[in-house]
């Protein structure tokens, strides 16, 4: 089985500066998808940025970017140019690429963001 | 696109009562996906839907749950005899099939809370 870990509970950024969350996964599969989840306070968990495994390009999404390394099983989000409406839950999260697998997801803990003005 | 819609948005329950919540799925998406999420932890896959089959229940749902998609477009998940230990947010997603890595889209959830 898979598992995803996010190593930091919490992470606090001042407004436009840079911050980096960590993400570990365990597979054994050579072909899956990683993505990162926002979930605001009260509102709906939302896709920033998704990862496939065979692309050794890492994904960018205009302030948000990954750096994706396969062997160390490490799917790490930086978010540039921090803004308050940055603050949320994040997740990070697996899925086999496998068609038995029913494209659901497994989850990390979650890294809960605070954004200082 | 109206999004994934979910009902009702909150459950307040006696413990040993049942409880049913429905998630209305995007229109045009054929998988739909039931999650429990406990405070301050990542969602916990319970179950997903092609269409009507159910595919795939996780060991997490117990045989007081049952989840139903009887013509492939909305979805109820039910609880009978709720525990304390059933209190939690339970999300719903869904998507579509055939889009490559199609991104799953998710509700607002139901919070229950059992008392």
């Amino acid at each position: 089985a898979q598992t995803v870990t996010q190593s930091q509970p919490e992470m606090s950024v001042q407004e436009a500066e840079t911050v980096t969350l960590s993400c570990t996964y365990d597979t054994s599969e050579s072909d899956y998808y990683l993505f990162w989840y926002k979930q605001p306070p009260s509102r709906q968990m939302i896709l920033v940025i998704r990862q496939e495994a065979y692309k050794q390009q890492n994904a960018t999404e205009n302030r948000f970017s990954v750096n994706f390394q396969k062997a160390a099983k490490s799917f790490s989000l930086k978010i540039s140019d921090s803004q308050l409406g940055d603050a949320a839950m994040y997740f990070c999260a697996y899925r086999s690429a496998l068609k038995t697998s029913g494209s659901r997801l497994t989850f990390g803990e979650g890294t809960q963001l605070t954004v200082n003005p | 696109d109206t999004g994934v819609s979910q009902d009702p948005r909150h459950k307040i329950t006696k413990r040993g009562q049942n409880v049913t919540f429905r998630c209305d799925p995007i229109s045009e998406h054929n998988r739909l996906y039931w999650y429990r999420q406990t405070l301050g932890q990542g969602p916990e896959f319970l179950t997903y839907f092609q269409n009507e089959a159910q595919l795939e229940k996780s060991r997490l749902l117990s045989d007081r749950f049952s989840a139903e998609r009887p013509k492939g477009s909305f979805s109820t998940l039910e609880i009978q005899r709720t525990e304390q230990g059933d209190s939690a947010m339970y999300l719903c997603a869904s998507s579509q099939t055939g889009q490559g890595v199609a991104p799953l889209h998710f509700g607002n959830g139901t919070r229950l809370t059992v008392t």
